[in-house]
């Protein structure tokens, strides 16, 4: 079946270091697939996305290429804030199947 | 636009009770999900619907009913709450057309059954 393996948190960084969080998938097809970002105490929200391969979505100053090869789509962000301070879930969707998640990374940036 | 909203925010039960959980979209959308998450995991699909009268499971549906009588309303139903249902609750609702489908959440409601 359809699935999404992301790196393990909790990550902790300094303000203006650089950020990846690893994602890759196992799917049918060609899937297309997404980022969403939840901060305390709201709800999930999309940050980016791409539907083919080779595709970069972008966003808030973060990215993510889908790479079919590597069926990988690593968020990556040169200069994190505070304010990024969230959950990060990766996730696909397989043509009219329903999104499937990963468990989330919880990033922590401190001052 | 309002967007999402579900209502109530935070809700405690005893084991047994039953309670509906709220949602509402006001952005005319055709998809909506109800959707759990258990600390350090993912979001796990209870149920969604395509559109007004119709309804399907996802992944975790024991427990639950929903209902979609509007395009507006997705109604999440617990009966006989158990201590296995404690967790947060989120709503979200899309236009899926073609590749084009981007989930928009509600703020979630957190549940705990004692």
């Amino acid at each position: 079946g359809n699935s999404v393996t992301q790196m393990e948190g909790p990550v902790t960084l300094s303000e203006e270091a650089f950020l990846t969080i690893n994602c890759t998938y196992t799917a049918t097809g060609y899937p297309s697939l997404f980022w969403y970002v939840q901060y305390p105490g709201e709800g999930l929200q999309l940050l980016l996305k791409a539907t083919k391969a080779d595709d970069k979505g972008s966003n808030k100053g973060f990215e993510a290429t889908y790479r079919k090869e590597t069926t990988s789509f690593h968020l990556e962000k040169g200069s994190v804030q505070v304010s990024d301070s969230a959950v990060y879930f990766c996730a696909l969707r397989a043509g009219s199947e329903k999104l499937v998640f990963g468990k989330g990374t919880k990033l922590t940036v401190n001052p | 636009n309002a967007g999402v909203t579900q209502t109530p925010k935070f809700r405690i039960l005893k084991i047994g009770q039953s309670m509906t959980l709220q949602c509402a979209q006001d952005m005319n959308h055709n998809y909506m999900y109800w959707y759990r998450q258990d600390p350090g995991m993912g979001l796990k699909l209870i149920y969604y619907s395509v559109g007004a009268g119709i309804t399907d499971k996802g992944e975790v549906p024991n427990g639950y009913n929903v209902s979609r009588s509007t395009t507006e309303d997705f109604p999440l139903r617990l009966e006989l709450a158990a201590p296995s249902q404690t967790s947060v609750y989120f709503c979200a609702s899309s236009y899926r057309r073609g590749v084009e489908d981007t989930q928009y959440f509600g703020p979630g409601t957190r549940l705990t059954v004692l």
